[in-house]
């Protein structure tokens, strides 16, 4: 069964970079079918896609995030990333990982709730 | 503002049936697939429709999937109290080359 889980510090301080870690347990981060991508969702609001890793290394961003966002992979520990640069409270909100398609995202953590304050 | 467009909220008496839609463009849902999530309060969400039409092993046949154009449709029959959740729809946007969801439907049963 796959299973995805989040890591990470639950609070960062605003301009600081915020880093997020995904274990993959159940399934291998080389498969050549899937995507690994990150999912965020603020407060009482809705989903917004912030990126996709292929296990080759290409990625994909959420244009309005691009310039901040690095998402990278790790296949040695079944395990991919998130970096967002330069943060602000308006990027608090809970953070989720997930596997599947360009189109579909089959497989999710429990997600992780990242707030940004000083 | 989402890319794909869906009613802030839906309501029908348990036992009814009831759609949810998800409005797009030639980009994102005329050019591709469509998913559909049910997020239950508190949970991540879950898949509950992939590739238009087709339910993951596990799904019961009351949710369905359709797809015309540029719009999608969630359809959710014999409502139950359980169903009471959040839907989402989702696709890929081939102009903006990412991932976009709908800003989500919030379903009561009365």
């Amino acid at each position: 069964q796959v299973q995805l889980q989040e890591s990470g510090p639950g609070l960062v301080k605003p301009s600081e970079t915020l880093s997020l870690t995904c274990t993959v347990s159940g399934a291998s981060i080389s498969s050549s079918t899937y995507y690994w991508g990150w999912i965020r969702q603020p407060p009482g609001k809705g989903l917004e896609w912030i990126g996709s890793v292929y296990y080759r290394g290409s990625t994909y961003y959420n244009p309005s995030l691009k310039s901040r966002v690095t998402i990278s992979v790790d296949t040695s520990k079944n395990q991919f990333f998130l970096k967002l640069n330069s943060v602000t409270a308006a990027d608090t909100a809970v953070y989720f990982c997930a596997r599947g398609t360009m189109t579909t995202k089959h497989y999710w953590g429990q997600g992780t709730l990242i707030t940004v304050s000083s | 503002q989402s890319v794909l467009t869906q009613p802030p909220s839906v309501s029908a008496a348990p036992g009814q049936k009831v759609t949810i839609s998800c409005s797009g463009s030639s980009s994102n849902i005329g050019d591709n697939y469509v998913s559909w999530y049910q997020q239950l309060p508190g949970t991540a969400p879950k898949l509950l429709i992939y590739d238009n039409d087709k339910r993951p092993s596990g799904i019961p046949d009351r949710f369905s999937g359709s797809k015309s154009v540029t719009s999608a449709t969630l359809g959710i029959t014999g409502l139950q109290t359980g169903d009471e959740a959040d839907y989402y729809c989702g696709t890929w946007d081939s102009s903006l080359r990412g991932g976009v969801f709908g800003g989500g439907t919030k379903l009561t049963v009365l």
